[in-house]
C-alpha cells in the first residue's frame, strides 16, 4: 500500500546528542514537508522540499537540517542546537509542489528529550 | 505574522449531537481545509475548499468557505465515537511557498458513548 513512513515512532534523547528522524513515501510525491506539533498548538512548519536536491526553511528551522537525496526520502536531523526538541514530528508529502495545501502525513515520531 | 483563531478550543457532546466549529483569519485565504487527527496519528485531510461560498460535504461533515475569505466552518452531524480527535483548519494563501500554509490550533473533539 502507498503511504509515508516514519520511524522511529518514539525517541528518547540525551541533551547535547542530535538524531535523525527518518521519513520515506512511495506515494511518487515531489514535495515532502517537515511539521513540528507541540501540544494545543498548531503544525508549524521546519523545512520542506518541492524536488530532490533542494529544500527551503520553514517557520521554525533553527537547529534542525534535512536533506532530500533521493524523492522518495526527506530525513530530519535534529541537533543539539534545538533549544527545545521534545515535541511530536510529522513528515507529510503533495502530489503538487505548486501548493494545494493537500497533505498525506506520516504517524509522526514523538521525541523526548531527557 | 498570520493567525488562524479556531473555535473553540475543546468541546465535549454526547453522541448523537451535531458539532460546529470554526475558523477565522484578519487574513484573506484562496483555499480553507479540514484536517482531522486521530490520537497519535498523523492528520488527514476531511475537506478542502477553493471558492468563497463554497459548501462542501463528506458524509456528515460539511464545510464552507466563508464569503469575506476570512473564515471557514466544519459541522459534523449526529457525531459517534470515532470522531473523536482534533480537528484542524488550515488557510493557504494564493501564489504562496508551502511556507504560506497555515494552521489553526485545534479544537478537540471527545463524544460521550
Amino acid at each position: 500500500d502507498g503511504g509515508i513512513t516514519q520511524s522511529p515512532k518514539y525517541l528518547f534523547r540525551k541533551e547535547g546528542q542530535n538524531v535523525t528522524l527518518s521519513c520515506e513515501q512511495n506515494l511518487n510525491h515531489d514535495a515532502m514537508y517537515w511539521y513540528r506539533q507541540d501540544p494545543g498548538q498548531g503544525l508549524r512548519l521546519i523545512y520542506y522540499s518541492q524536488i530532490v536536491n533542494d529544500f527551503q526553511k520553514g517557520d521554525i528551522a533553527e537547529g534542525y537540517s534535512v536533506s532530500r537525496e533521493k524523492k522518495e526520502s526527506f530525513p530530519l536531523t535534529v541537533t543539539s542546537a534545538q533549544k527545545n526538541p521534545t515535541a511530536f514530528y510529522l513528515c507529510a508529502s503533495s502530489r503538487d509542489p505548486s501548493n494545494t495545501g493537500e497533505l498525506f502525513f506520516g504517524e509522526g515520531s514523538r521525541l523526548t528529550v531527557l | 505574522g498570520q493567525q488562524l483563531n479556531q473555535s473553540p478550543q475543546s468541546m465535549f457532546i454526547q453522541e448523537g449531537e451535531d458539532v460546529s466549529m470554526n475558523c477565522t483569519s484578519s487574513s484573506i485565504f484562496n483555499t480553507w481545509l479540514w484536517y482531522k487527527q486521530d490520537p497519535g496519528e498523523g492528520p488527514v485531510l476531511l475537506i478542502a475548499l477553493y471558492k468563497a461560498g463554497e459548501l462542501t460535504s463528506n458524509g456528515r461533515l460539511t464545510a464552507q468557505f466563508g464569503i469575506t475569505r476570512k473564515d471557514s466552518f466544519l459541522n459534523i452531524s449526529a457525531s459517534i465515537p470515532s470522531d473523536v480527535g482534533i480537528y484542524f483548519c488550515a488557510g493557504l494563501r494564493y501564489g504562496g511557498s508551502q511556507g504560506n500554509l497555515i494552521f489553526g490550533k485545534g479544537t478537540k473533539l471527545s463524544v460521550k458513548p
